[in-house]
């Protein structure tokens, strides 16, 4: 069974600091990861992809993947309370699902 | 640009009756796309993806299924609702595999 794990948390981080979130998958072959939001009642929002080892940065958010130790974060910098919301890391394992985790959810702390 | 659209945003059903939920994708061509539920609290659990027009792949057997009669379009149906079947529905659409999905709004749907 190919898997994405996360911690489901919560994790509270004050507001201005870094919220660290991470995520582990069971493929070693899988090629492509993404980070969702998904604010309680809607729909998730795509906010990062990454498909090399290394970071990729956005804005406030920087996505890091590890291939040999397979897992990838995501982190937050200048957390605001508009963070606040559960994070869902994907990841293809070579066709054309994507397989979720099941979220962290994340608060920031005024 | 590219936009999806699904339907309706919440519907309460009775038990045993059918269901009918559409999503349409603009601005592209010949999409991925996925039906998606979420329960309370809960993962997404993918129910169906189609690459091509009349092209499905079932995920998890249950009273659901889903058609694809245009290539921007994809609809889930029942038959016969059960109150299992209450969740978030999500529609999704990708360019191809490996590339992101990108969801509707969703359809809230309780079932009494």
């Amino acid at each position: 069974q190919k898997e994405v794990e996360q911690n489901s948390g919560p994790l509270s981080v004050p507001e201005g600091a870094i919220a660290s979130l991470n995520c582990t998958y069971s493929d070693r072959g899988s090629q492509s990861f993404f980070w969702y939001r998904q604010y309680s009642g809607k729909s998730p929002e795509l906010i990062m992809f990454i498909y090399s080892n290394g970071d990729k940065e956005d804005g406030r958010f920087t996505a890091q993947l590890n291939k040999a130790s397979q897992y990838v974060s995501l982190l937050i910098r200048d957390s605001q309370p508009s963070d606040s919301a559960t994070y869902l890391c994907a990841a293809y394992f070579g066709n054309e699902k994507l397989t979720f985790g099941t979220g962290t959810r994340l608060t920031i702390i005024p | 640009s590219q936009t999806i659209h699904q339907w309706p945003a919440t519907l309460v059903q009775p038990v045993g009756s059918p269901l009918s939920l559409e999503c349409t994708v603009e601005g592209t061509s010949n999409p991925n796309l996925y039906w998606y539920r979420q329960a309370a609290g809960r993962g997404l659990q993918l129910l169906f993806y189609s690459v091509g027009i009349g092209q499905i792949s079932s995920e998890v057997p249950q009273n659901l299924s889903a058609s694809r009669p245009q290539d921007r379009q994809f609809i889930l149906s029942s038959k016969k609702l059960l109150l299992s079947d209450s969740g978030f529905y999500l529609c999704a659409w990708s360019v191809i595999w490996g590339q992101p999905q990108h969801f509707g709004d969703g359809t809230r749907l309780s079932i009494l």
